[in-house]
Formats: C-alpha cells, structure tokens, sequence
C-alpha cells in the first residue's frame, strides 16, 4: 500500500540552525501539507503546497519557515533558524486532490536545544 | 469550518463494537465529515468521511443523522490495536486543510 515516507524519524538541533525536514509524498498524489503537533497539544495545520505554490498557510507559517518541491518525488520543510519553542513532530500529508482525504507519514520529531 | 464536540475519553472490551460520537450541530449543507485516528505519536490516520448518507469501509462505519448534527464512528470489533485518539473534523467541501479538535482517546481493554 503506498505510503507518505519522512525522513529523519528524529532530528536534533541547535537553536538558530537551519533544519530540512524531508518527505516523500504517494507518487500519483498532487496536494501536499505540513502539519505539527507540540508534545500533548493538538495537531496542526502549517500550510498546503500545490502546483508548485503555497495554496494557504497558518499564522505559525511565518517567514521562518520555507516550503519546496525540489525534484518529482520530495516535498521539503525547511526551518531558517529554529528556536525552542519550533520542537515538536512534524507530519507531512498528501492527498490526490484537494478536497480528498489526506494521508499521513509517521512523522520527523524535532528537538531544539 | 464547523465546530465539533467529542467526548474526552471512552473505554471498550475487545471485541465488541465501539461506538464513538461527534457533536457538529453547526455544521453547513457544504461540509463533509472526516473520521482520523493517532495511535500513540504516529501519524494521523484515515478513517472514513460522509457527507450525509452513512459509509461504511473495511475500518469502520459512518452513520450520521438525518438533520447532519452529530454522527457516530462505530468499530465493529475493536482489538487492542484501535487504542488511539479519534478525532472528528468537519471540512468544506472545497477545503484542503483539517483542523484537529482533541479527539477522544478510546481505550480499549481485554
């Protein structure tokens, strides 16, 4: 069954470091998502990718934050300079169209320290 | 996107059914509802989603009353491994993005 695949499972990081977070989406999938979820809190949205653009972001989306297609089958999250509070999972998302479900990957744990 | 109301927490034995409810009393003739489920850390994931006559898949049944305020997720035989946080999301039809609530965490036991 495909899946949504991240890379790394768990990244450490010193605070003001840039970090990439990596994803692979389901191959025939066209919209993309980023979401986050602060341990013990709720999931949510940071922004939705398709078509080579930003389709909608949150207000947590703020200039510190970056997203790219940079080839057919990646979908980046890059994070300019990370503070503590920015430690969380990250989870990104795919969905076929944008109104069809979405599908999860296991997620990248940050840790800023 | 309208508001939705689980129960916190829910207990069920293995093997009968769980029946977990939602509360959309606000919801709009242009809203779908979408069942996700977290077990532990992981990613969220799919469930099933209706609009408004009921669904059933190979997870899980929808029913969603005639007037579209609340519904009910039912898990015909719940095993050990459906312990997670359910939630129930209410999403335009034309949106993208899912606003999670705090779900309800079932719990189910031997």
């Amino acid at each position: 069954e495909p899946e949504v695949t991240q890379t790394p499972s768990h990244q450490v990081t010193q605070m003001g470091q840039e970090v990439i977070l990596r994803c692979v989406p389901i191959s025939n999938h066209l919209y993309f998502y980023w979401y986050r979820q602060i341990l013990g809190q709720k999931v949510e949205f940071l922004v939705s990718f398709y078509n080579n653009e930003i389709s909608e972001k949150s207000e947590i989306f703020d200039d510190q934050f970056s997203v790219e297609r940079p080839d057919g089958s990646n979908f980046t999250l890059k994070i300019r300079s990370t503070k503590l509070e920015d430690s969380a999972m990250y989870f990104c998302a795919s969905s076929r169209a944008g109104n069809t479900e979405a599908f999860f990957g296991q997620g990248t744990r940050l840790t800023v320290v | 996107d309208a508001k939705t109301t689980q129960p916190p927490s829910m207990d069920c034995a293995e093997g009968r059914a769980a029946n977990l409810p939602c509360n959309h009393s606000t919801i709009s003739g242009n809203e779908y509802v979408y069942w996700y489920r977290q077990i532990h850390s992981q990613g969220p994931q799919y469930i099933i989603h209706g609009l408004k006559n009921n669904e059933t898949n190979e997870m899980a049944s929808l029913i969603i009353t005639e007037d579209r305020k609340s519904s009910t997720l039912i898990l015909p035989h719940a095993t050990l491994r459906d312990t997670a946080v359910y939630y129930c999301i209410v999403r335009v039809i034309t949106a993208s993005k899912l606003t999670f609530g705090t779900g309800t965490r079932l719990q189910v036991t031997l």
